[in-house]
């Protein structure tokens, strides 16, 4: 049961570079999510998905574009790196969320460093 | 605007002892709460939830009640065992918000040592 899963987990980008996070889930959940986690920070909600086709902003979504073709994936899109891009990053799925039943699925992280 | 504040951590304790880790948040509505938890080298998993005052959320021995009077969610485990070694997050969400979205707290990490 592989769950939601993650490439790459660790990489490197030189400023200006830009690079694709990749995220998928065998669930069949409707709704995805971008997080990224900053040192000795909360996490932070990037873009968010409820069904293919639909994005919408989270708190922290400059410098990053998403989208949703499939169900299954939800590809996160970083154009020219900053190095205030440097976090580690999460994607998450969960059925249709209603108050109270915030269970989300989380990948096991990306670690991307910009130099 | 929401926000949640856990204590700093890290916190070290020997097997056995009884954990607390403090949580206390601020919300413009009548938030559920939850205790999300995250292993070495994996995602955060759901580790247990509240969704009204005085409600006690449980499960693998910890326990959490959410206290609408100090706005708090404090989670506590009688005896640790080094398998709980992990970071521990506290989230939020906001009735009066969007349902799509969890504000956590920083995260407090948490090692058990034999």
């Amino acid at each position: 049961n592989a769950g939601v899963t993650q490439t790459p987990k660790f990489r490197i980008l030189k400023i200006g570079q830009s690079m694709t996070l990749q995220c998928t889930q065998d669930m069949n959940h409707n709704y995805m999510y971008w997080y990224r986690q900053d040192p000795g920070m909360g996490l932070k909600l990037i873009y968010y998905s409820v069904g293919a086709g639909i994005t919408d902003k989270g708190e922290v979504p400059n410098g990053y574009n998403v989208s949703r073709s499939t169900t299954e994936d939800f590809p996160l899109r970083l154009e020219l790196a900053a190095p205030s891009q440097t976090s580690v990053y999460f994607c998450a799925s969960s059925y249709p969320v209603r108050q109270g039943n915030e269970k989300l699925f989380f990948g096991s992280g990306t670690q991307l460093s910009v130099l | 605007g929401d926000s949640v504040t856990q204590m700093e951590g890290p916190v070290t304790l020997s097997e056995e002892a009884f954990l607390t880790i403090n949580c206390t948040y601020t919300a413009t509505g009548y938030p559920s709460l939850f205790w999300y938890v995250q292993y070495p080298g994996e995602g955060l998993q759901l580790l247990l939830k509240a969704t009204k005052a005085d409600d006690k959320g449980s499960n693998k021995g910890f326990e959490a009640t959410y206290r609408k009077e100090t706005t708090s969610f404090h989670l506590e485990k009688g005896s640790v065992q080094v398998s709980d070694s992990a970071v521990y997050f506290c989230a939020l969400s906001d009735r009066g918000g969007s349902n799509y979205k969890l504000t956590f707290g920083k995260g407090t990490l948490l090692t058990v040592n034999p």
